[in-house]
């Protein structure tokens, strides 16, 4: 069982918009940033968002993060066949100064 | 370019020891905080450990503590991790991944992963 919390899956028609939520406590939100990872099949994860709500060179603005309290949300709009893959959310946790992540939310674009 | 390659990975019995290479090149690996994150098949991203580059200072993950040890050549650009008294659910597929600047738990360079299988 994961840390942080996300739904299995969502999905939604091409073109539309899709959010994906991340729910933690306090010892892994309260003092730090939230970071989502998208990883398609076979490959190894890629970045998508850092600092809760930053994006990195490269990621298109389709792409945005949020923070709220112990909750995140990923959103992802004009949704592509190609934005199918699973997503993950991750953090530190303070107190105990290792790595969480989600169980990963798998992106089905109908 | 910055990129990170893994080796190392096979199939090892239960018990035994492995251990984990990540030749690191295109950044200041001696000034980075390096990660290693596993996914066992089918399942999620797990964090395994971390080394700090400041104090050297290493954490696990419950699941690997007392038996995994992440190190470093700085000389070498090479992180290691060494695994010992392997279980069967140690299976998965092993990356390295260099953190952002900005946060220290943002991987924003993944290698492309080495599989451990342990077999019983």
């Amino acid at each position: 069982q994961s840390v942080l919390t996300q739904p299995p899956s969502v999905s939604a028609a091409p073109g539309q918009k899709v959010t994906i939520s991340c729910s933690g406590s306090s010892s892994n939100f309260g003092n730090n940033f939230i970071s989502w990872y998208q990883q398609l099949p076979g490959k190894a994860p890629k970045l998508l968002i850092y600092d809760n709500d930053k994006r990195p060179s490269g990621v298109p603005a389709r792409f945005s993060g949020s923070k709220s309290g112990t909750s995140a949300t990923l959103a992802i709009t004009g949704l592509q066949t190609g934005d199918e893959a699973d997503y993950y959310c991750g953090t530190g946790d303070s107190s105990l100064s290792v790595g969480v992540f989600g169980g990963g939310t798998k992106l089905t674009v109908l | 370019q910055v990129q990170l390659v893994e080796s190392g990975g096979g199939v090892v019995q239960s018990g035994r020891s492995l251990r984990l290479s990540c030749a690191a090149s295109g950044f200041a690996f001696g000034f980075s905080g390096m990660h290693w994150v596993r996914q066992a098949p089918g399942k999620g991203l797990e964090w395994v450990a971390v080394i700090w580059f400041d104090k050297n200072e290493k954490y696990y993950a419950d699941s690997v503590k007392g038996r995994f040890t992440i190190s470093r050549d700085t000389s070498e650009n090479i992180l290691y991790l060494e695994m010992n008294s392997l279980r069967a659910e140690d299976t998965a597929v092993y990356f390295c991944a260099s953190p952002t600047y900005y946060d220290p738990y943002a991987m924003d360079v993944w290698g492309q992963g080495t599989t451990v299988t342990v077999s019983s």
